[in-house]
């Protein structure tokens, strides 16, 4: 099984927006709204920032939203802000009751 | 609040088995809709799932890890635990525990973590 394909790094300034993408098959992200993002600062574990697709759990910020197209989904991080810098990992569930993980993005806020 | 924590040896000698416990707190392991799942993360890399396991034991595997791989839940100790037999240096990584809710229509996501466990595999 291959990773799901993310951009190995994206960065923007305090305020800007910023979108990471992740793309796979019509096997995992095209298959179910079975999308979910993890955020993961330096020596810690991940924390989920989105799931199922577009929703936000309870205390994650409203600055990010998720999205969904086709085989691709996105992440989207509004009025970036300092704490945001981090590595960010999309991850799908699959047809074959398997995981994927994006290959992972590290976003710099300049 | 509910809580996981991974336990077990840091070290293990290539060959050897390595076991690891994640041992749930705050709630029943049997209460809610839930499967649990190991992931690992190997030096400086990405995520990898490893495997899940159900309440009632049925546990899915990574295909890649599937020979090696054994995943149980123990019931009487709110834990769920992983083996992985004749490991090497590539079995080197930090190990985390997570829960995934399974209730109607939820979305297999990974709401609560561990803290995660480093295995490093050397002699």
């Amino acid at each position: 099984q291959s990773a799901l394909a993310q951009p190995a790094s994206v960065s923007g300034s305090p305020g800007q927006s910023i979108t990471i993408s992740c793309t796979g098959t019509n096997s995992d992200i095209g298959g179910y709204n079975y999308v979910s993002w993890y955020q993961q600062h330096p020596g810690k574990a991940p924390k989920l920032v989105i799931y199922e697709v577009s929703n936000r759990p309870s205390g994650v910020s409203n600055r990010f939203s998720g999205s969904k197209s086709g085989n691709a989904a996105s992440l989207t991080i509004s009025g970036l802000q300092a704490e945001d810098e981090a590595d960010y990992y999309c991850t799908s569930y699959t047809t074959s009751s398997t995981y994927l993980f994006g290959t992972g993005t590290k976003v710099t806020v300049l | 609040q509910v809580q996981l924590q991974e336990s077990g040896p840091g070290l293990v000698k290539p060959s050897q088995t390595l076991s690891l416990t994640c041992t749930v707190s705050g709630a029943s392991i049997l209460s809610g809709d839930y499967y649990w799942i190991w992931i690992r993360q190997h030096p400086g890399q990405g995520l990898e799932w490893v495997g899940y396991v159900y309440n009632s034991g049925s546990a899915y595997y990574n295909p890649s890890l599937r020979s090696r791989l054994t995943l149980s839940v123990d019931t009487s100790k709110n834990q769920f635990s992983l083996r992985v037999t004749s490991v090497t240096a590539a079995d080197t990584a930090m190990y985390y525990c997570a829960r995934v809710p399974i209730g109607s229509g939820s979305g297999r996501y990974f709401d609560l973590w561990g803290r995660g466990t480093l295995v490093t595999v050397s002699s």
